[in-house]
């Protein structure tokens, strides 16, 4: 069974970092493009980035709304991946969801979220 | 960029009856790689279709997609009481920014 488990969520002020981590399990890890999805409360979905595999480089897109302050990172060998925020906005607040992403791109798998608040 | 748009924003039927869902895209959906997600309150996405019209594993044949180019649809064909949620649109190739549709609520 494909489980994705988010965690490293919680309060932080505006300016500061976190790191989201995100353990994966149930397949083969390293096979797969990962993304991140976050979700504003009360607000849609918003697609936040992917990391591709090694095959492809292990290359990175970014929403515009994050690029620059955010970067995602994987490590095949712990069936992990990353997600540091700098830089945080109070708009950053949101549920960070990670996905893997099927053969073509779409986001079969989600976890179960963490939330993240950016508040002082 | 692509941008998606979603209509109806909400969308008020009964179970039983047929639902149908659009979504517009800005500009031509590279080799109609479009999914659509189910999302109910306090709970993860859940994928439903993929590449506009493939079912995801599970789903049930209520359930199904169409479209080409800059319009889609999902159709729900028979609304259960679990259907009632809201559903997203994403585009997943092409662009490098992946982008979702506002979403429809569809409600009873």
């Amino acid at each position: 069974e494909v489980q994705l488990v988010e965690s490293g969520g919680g309060l932080v002020q505006p300016g500061g970092s976190l790191r989201l981590s995100c353990a994966a399990s149930g397949f083969t890890f390293s096979d797969h493009y990962m993304d991140w999805v976050r979700q504003a409360p009360g607000k849609g979905l918003e697609w936040v980035g992917r990391i591709r595999n090694e095959a492809s480089s292990y290359s990175t897109e970014y929403a515009a709304s994050v690029k620059d302050r955010f970067t995602i990172s994987r490590d095949d060998s712990k069936n992990s991946m990353y997600l540091q925020m700098n830089s945080l906005k109070t708009e950053d607040t949101a549920v960070y969801f990670c996905g893997r992403a099927g053969w073509h791109g779409e986001v079969t798998n989600w976890g179960q979220g963490a939330l993240v608040t950016v508040s002082s | 960029e692509i941008v998606l748009t979603q209509s109806p924003g909400t969308l008020s039927l009964s179970p039983g009856e047929r639902a149908t869902l659009s979504c517009r895209a800005s500009q031509s959906v590279t080799s109609n790689f479009l999914a659509w997600y189910q999302q109910k309150p306090g709970q993860a996405p859940r994928l439903l279709i993929f590449d506009t019209s493939r079912r995801a594993t599970g789903i049930p044949d209520r359930f199904s997609g169409s479209g080409s180019g800059t319009d889609f649809t999902l159709t729900i064909s028979r609304l259960e009481p679990e259907d009632f949620a809201v559903y997203y649109c994403q585009h997943y190739r092409g662009s490098p920014i992946f982008s979702f549709g506002p979403g429809t609520k569809v409600e009873i």
